[in-house]
């Protein structure tokens, strides 16, 4: 089955420590996103990228790092820079090649920082 | 700015129609979503438009009129399966997805 998988699907950290979230797809994508969900908000997009290699800051990238060595993977850390961490992660791919190129999301990660 | 607003709460009964408006205000517009997600869950896709007019998709309809910067979907014969809160994002000019806080939709028995 394709998919998106996201790990782990709840995550607590101490203040201070850089955490890293893994994200993989096996729906051949080309465009993979980041996004951050916070209760009565809108998502808001952290990192995208849409070609092995490359990627670019979202609206709230500050805080946040990502890479994208490998077409399937688009690991997001949260240094300890991020003010504010505690929030729900989404993972999303898309195609880049269709007129409708939705955008097919992860289960999330919830992250805590005690 | 960037704006898109749709209500926060909604209420309905099982079996009934429910409409869940939209409206946007985006730096070029290259088409609006809907996607439904269930609590502590991913979203999941509902419907495209980018062209004014009605699309239809079993129970589930969503309508745009672009020189109004307005959409809504339309949900009919309610189920409680139904609850959930309904996303409203529009891409912009950038091929981004701008996002609405979105509509918690409660279905009452």
């Amino acid at each position: 089955d394709g998919g998106i998988t996201q790990s782990p699907k709840y995550l607590f950290r101490k203040e201070g420590q850089n955490v890293t979230l893994s994200c993989e797809q096996n729906l051949n994508h080309d465009a993979m996103y980041w996004y951050r969900q916070d209760p009565g908000q809108g998502l808001r997009l952290i990192y995208y990228s849409q070609i092995v290699n490359d990627f670019q800051k979202g609206d709230i990238a500050e805080g946040y790092s990502v890479s994208r060595e490998k077409k399937e993977s688009f690991p997001l850390t949260v240094t300890s820079a991020q003010k504010n961490p505690t929030a729900f992660y989404l993972c999303a791919s898309s195609r880049l090649d269709r007129d409708v190129n939705e955008q097919f999301f992860g289960p999330g990660t919830r992250l805590t920082v005690l | 700015g960037q704006n898109i607003d749709q209500p926060t709460e909604m209420t309905a009964t099982e079996g009934a129609i429910v409409q869940i408006n939209c409206t946007y205000q985006t730096s070029g517009f290259n088409g609006l979503f809907w996607y439904q997600q269930h609590a502590g869950e991913a979203p999941t896709f509902l419907s495209y438009n980018v062209l004014d007019g009605l699309e239809e998709k079993g129970r589930f309809s969503s309508f745009l009129s672009r020189s109004k910067g307005y959409s809504y979907l339309l949900l009919k014969e309610l189920q409680m399966k139904d609850s959930a809160s309904y996303l409203c994002a529009c891409m912009d000019s950038n091929y981004q997805l701008i996002w609405g806080a979105g509509t918690k939709l409660i279905i009452k028995p």
